[in-house]
């Protein structure tokens, strides 16, 4: 158990629609990564929160948003969702933004686009 | 732009046998570097990391890698592999100090262990 906790583990829904994806971190850790995994694409990184403000995007679509709250969860918003955007979501935290630090990956949400 | 090559897609072992996995990188500057494996339905954890020191990292499992800078190289071994290692493993640079510390992953090399 990797102390980060995804909710929810599964979730189909019908393209078009949104869906929201949520991410405890690790106790103290301030910094939420998100990462999509599909087989087509592999393990991409989406965005970075550092306490509570955007630090860092990769490959994620104007469709997707994320936020960090105060309490430091965090959360990735999918709208009009399309069949290729049916993949394995991930979170994961770090302690800080170092390069080194280790990030703690949770179980991942498993995003399924009828 | 950094990017991380995992040669392998799959690789089978048997049981006891010795493992490397290979990994090659590209990376302008000094990289932090990762293996990660996730099992079947789970979630990634980090087996090992490298970011200074030591070229040879110990990590857990029984899993060590050696970091190779005239070669970009990180790869994965293990003596001898048991056959709860099946899995897929992945390794990944830090695509930057500071502020950005997002990790750039290879395709990843799935294990297969015979008994």
């Amino acid at each position: 158990d990797s102390g980060v906790t995804q909710t929810p583990k599964h979730l189909i829904t019908a393209t078009g629609q949104r869906v929201t994806l949520r991410c405890s971190p690790r106790s103290g850790d301030l910094s939420v990564y998100w990462y999509q995994q599909s087989l087509d694409q592999g393990l991409q990184f989406l965005i970075q929160y550092y306490n509570g403000e955007e630090r860092a995007k990769g490959n994620i679509l104007e469709r997707f948003s994320a936020q960090q709250f105060p309490d430091l969860h965090s959360e990735l918003n999918l709208s009009s969702l399309e069949l290729g955007d049916s993949a394995l979501y991930f979170c994961a935290s770090s302690v800080n933004l170092a390069g080194e630090d280790t990030q703690y990956f949770g179980p991942g949400t498993r995003l399924t686009v009828l | 732009a950094q990017s991380v090559t995992q040669p392998d897609i799959h690789i089978t072992v048997s049981e006891g046998a010795s493992l490397e996995l290979r990994c090659n990188y590209s990376y302008g500057a000094t990289p932090y570097l990762f293996w990660y494996v996730q099992s079947p339905g789970q979630g990634l954890q980090l087996l090992l990391k490298y970011f200074s020191g030591d070229t040879l990292v110990q990590g857990i499992k029984g899993f060590e890698a050696e970091f190779k800078r005239s070669q970009s190289s990180f790869n994965l071994r293990k003596p001898s592999v048991h056959w709860s290692d099946a899995a897929e493993y992945f390794c990944a640079v830090g695509a930057g100090g500071g502020s950005q510390g997002n990790l750039i992953f290879g395709k990843g090399t799935k294990l297969s262990v015979k008994p």
